[in-house]
């Protein structure tokens, strides 16, 4: 299985609602990330999970909630979002996070389809 | 201070002739490099890397060349098919540190014409 999943593909919100997404990986990757992605921009980190603790954090507002549950797990849960939050949401994951210089194949990460979100 | 750029937001080819798209960065710092192709309504998939003690890595179609003086990444796809048509990213990193974080260009967007 060397497959990233996400849930939902798509989600509509208000800016009242609290709501989640989730992210699966069954390869034994121990570093998860969450990034958001504006239509024709690249992705934007938001968080890393390493070995399932937080890692970093690139200074993202407090209405997004990271969560990883366990290994396979990661969690983004969403509360008074705002409608500029409104993006494609990407989870990945890759074999370690921070892999010497001879296994580089561990830092090639695996990204998930996406959850499109919008705020209204 | 955009560290990883991609100067060209579109590039047009024609099928099986060669594609070849740049990517510059100014971090001195950064020793890993990836590219990475997107489908519309697809997260990115990983296509090819290099490490910064190599010049050149190719990986059938696909080759990518390293200049490090010049701090400049190329990808070079040959030959190119309709398939290759996707955004493709630039993304690069520092090894070992930040904790698997990979710094992204804004992208080129590929069309192969038949």
């Amino acid at each position: 299985d060397t497959e990233v999943t996400q849930t939902p593909k798509h989600l509509v919100m208000g800016m009242t609602n609290k709501k989640s997404l989730k992210c699966e990986q069954h390869m034994g990757h121990r570093a998860m990330y969450w990034y958001k992605q504006k239509a024709k921009k690249p992705p934007e980190l938001m968080f890393v999970y390493s070995y399932e603790k937080l890692s970093i954090n690139e200074s993202v507002p407090s209405r997004f909630s990271p969560e990883c549950p366990n290994s396979s797990l990661l969690n983004l849960h969403l509360h008074a979002l705002q409608p500029e939050d409104s993006a494609l949401y990407l989870c990945a994951s890759s074999q370690d996070p921070v892999a010497p210089l001879g296994s580089l194949s561990y830092n090639e990460q695996f990204f998930g389809p996406g959850t499109r979100l919008t705020v209204l | 201070d955009q560290q990883v750029k991609q100067n060209s937001p579109s590039l047009s080819v024609q099928e099986g002739r060669i594609s070849i798209l740049n990517c510059d960065y100014t971090n001195s710092m950064f020793d890993y490099f990836l590219w990475y192709k997107k489908y519309p309504a697809e997260g990115p998939t990983f296509l090819i890397s290099i490490s910064s003690i190599k010049d050149k890595n190719e990986d059938g179609r696909f080759t990518v060349f390293l200049n490090k003086s010049a701090k400049h990444l190329s990808l070079h796809i040959v030959p190119s098919q309709p398939g290759d048509s996707a955004v493709y990213f630039c993304a690069a990193r520092i090894l070992n540190t930040n904790a698997g974080k990979s710094t992204f260009g804004d992208g080129t967007t590929l069309t192969v014409k038949p």
